[in-house]
């Protein structure tokens, strides 16, 4: 079975401040790991994405992901947090056997305070 | 180019109505899967179509249906709606393994 984890429903942190935002997974074989965001009744907007290669990956509007064999993590990162950085944050897993289905974890609500 | 398109954005129905939703996916993408979020559930899985073939179904009842057109649109239909079948109805089209889905804005069912 795949599955992702993101044990903390919800982080504050303070503008200009990193962040962190937690992402545990469970999967036989290579994981694609992905994370996307989510604003108030919108759908989800791409972030960033493991596939192979480099574990540092780095996505769309400074965010960034480690990617952990060891300990199964994906976590997402931010040098400097923004107050529009605040909105719903989701990591997913590819479904092993069919590209267009993915696991998502249960979501963090990111509040960035100014 | 065009993303994601999902019609209509939101929808108001009574229950034991039935409803569909359209999905327009990203040009020469032919798979389109479709989501349920809701605050409770999170975000679940319906089913995904491939060149007009549903390949694989989530656990949902068989009120919950859809299907994929020529042109990759689809369409997700929920018969005899019951008030838990609220939520917002993403859909997400794709092209290859390595690739990033690509999501709609969804469309906001309301069961009253």
């Amino acid at each position: 079975a795949q599955s992702v984890a993101q044990p903390e429903d919800q982080v504050n942190v303070a503008e200009g401040n990193p962040l962190t935002v937690k992402c545990t997974y469970s999967v036989s074989g290579n994981p694609y790991l992905f994370w996307y965001v989510q604003y108030p009744n919108r759908g989800l907007q791409f972030l960033l994405k493991y596939i192979t290669g480099d574990n540092l990956v780095k996505g769309s509007y400074g965010f960034e992901a480690e990617f952990n064999k060891s300990q199964t993590s994906f976590h997402l990162k931010k040098p400097s947090a923004l107050v529009s950085d605040s909105a719903l944050y989701f990591c997913a897993v590819r479904d092993k056997y069919n590209f267009n289905k993915f696991y998502f974890g249960s979501g963090t609500k990111l509040n960035v305070k100014p | 180019k065009a993303g994601v398109t999902q019609t209509p954005r939101y929808l108001i129905k009574t229950r034991g109505q039935q409803v569909t939703l359209s999905c327009s996916p990203i040009s020469g993408h032919r798979s389109v899967s479709w989501y349920q979020q809701t605050p409770g559930q999170g975000l679940q899985f319906l089913f995904e179509y491939f060149s007009e073939t549903q390949r694989n179904k989530g656990n949902f009842p068989g009120r919950f249906s859809g299907r994929q057109f020529s042109n990759s649109r689809s369409e997700m239909n929920v018969s005899t709606l019951e008030l838990g079948d609220s939520a917002l109805y993403l859909c997400a089209s794709s092209i290859r393994r390595e690739s990033e889905a690509f999501f709609g804005q969804g469309t906001r069912l309301t069961v009253v």
